[in-house]
């Protein structure tokens, strides 16, 4: 079956220094990867994607990193912010059934701290 | 551009009563989602729509049904809760058939009793 994992369940991160959460994912069918980001008492917002067809994308204080060999997602946030405490979701995206599948594991808590 | 909004914020509801949950969307997106999120369990999709006039089932449909009458509106009805249903509800929305991004709702929080 379909299922994400998260190495770190919580994480703690001092203001200023550089994030790395960790995603592993079983469902190698998927050509798209997508990471959001959870506010407390907020819905989802999405924070990056990459396609199968690459191993790295930038965005503005977001790396994220895809393993394919190894099916495993990375998000680098860079000098973390207070703004940036929240819970990160990753998954696979793919067409199933009719419609735009998200696979969302259970989340990792960034939390930090000044 | 307010985007996604939800109504109600949170419910309390007895079991055996029925209520819509309401959410509209301004982006003229063609596909809507609706989520349930639980602890530990992440983003579950209950039920979409790729379009107006469409819907489809997703994971975890059973006791609740959904309409499409048009691009903005999709309501997600409850026709008898059950305790098993307190969650937070996300609706959300995307552009096009592909793989877009999902712009999400503020959440509803539903309690029932």
């Amino acid at each position: 079956g379909e299922s994400v994992g998260l190495h770190l369940p919580t994480l703690s991160v001092q203001e200023g220094d550089n994030s790395i959460i960790n995603c592993a994912y079983s469902n190698s069918a998927s050509d798209y990867f997508i990471w959001y980001k959870q506010e407390s008492g907020k819905g989802p917002q999405f924070i990056i994607d990459i396609r199968s067809n690459m191993d790295k994308r930038q965005g503005q204080r977001v790396t994220v990193l895809l393993n394919k060999t190894v099916k495993h997602l990375s998000l680098q946030i860079a000098a973390t912010q207070p703004g940036d405490s929240a819970v990160y979701f990753c998954g696979p995206a793919f067409r199933s059934g009719g419609y735009n599948k998200l696979i969302f594991g259970a989340g990792t808590r960034l939390a930090v701290h000044p | 551009t307010a985007g996604i909004t939800q109504a109600p914020t949170s419910q309390i509801l007895a079991a055996g009563r029925s209520m819509t949950l309401r959410c509209t969307q301004d982006m003229r997106h063609n596909a809507m989602y609706w989520y349930r999120q639980d602890l530990g369990l992440g983003l579950r999709l209950i039920h979409y729509s790729n379009t107006a006039g469409t819907t489809g089932k997703g994971e975890v449909p059973d006791g609740y049904s959904v309409s499409r009458a048009n691009t903005d509106d999709f309501p997600l009805t409850l026709a008898s809760a059950v305790p098993s249903q307190t969650s937070v509800y996300f609706c959300a929305s995307s552009d096009g058939a592909e793989y877009n991004e999902q712009f999400f709702g503020p959440g509803t929080r539903l309690t029932v009793l």
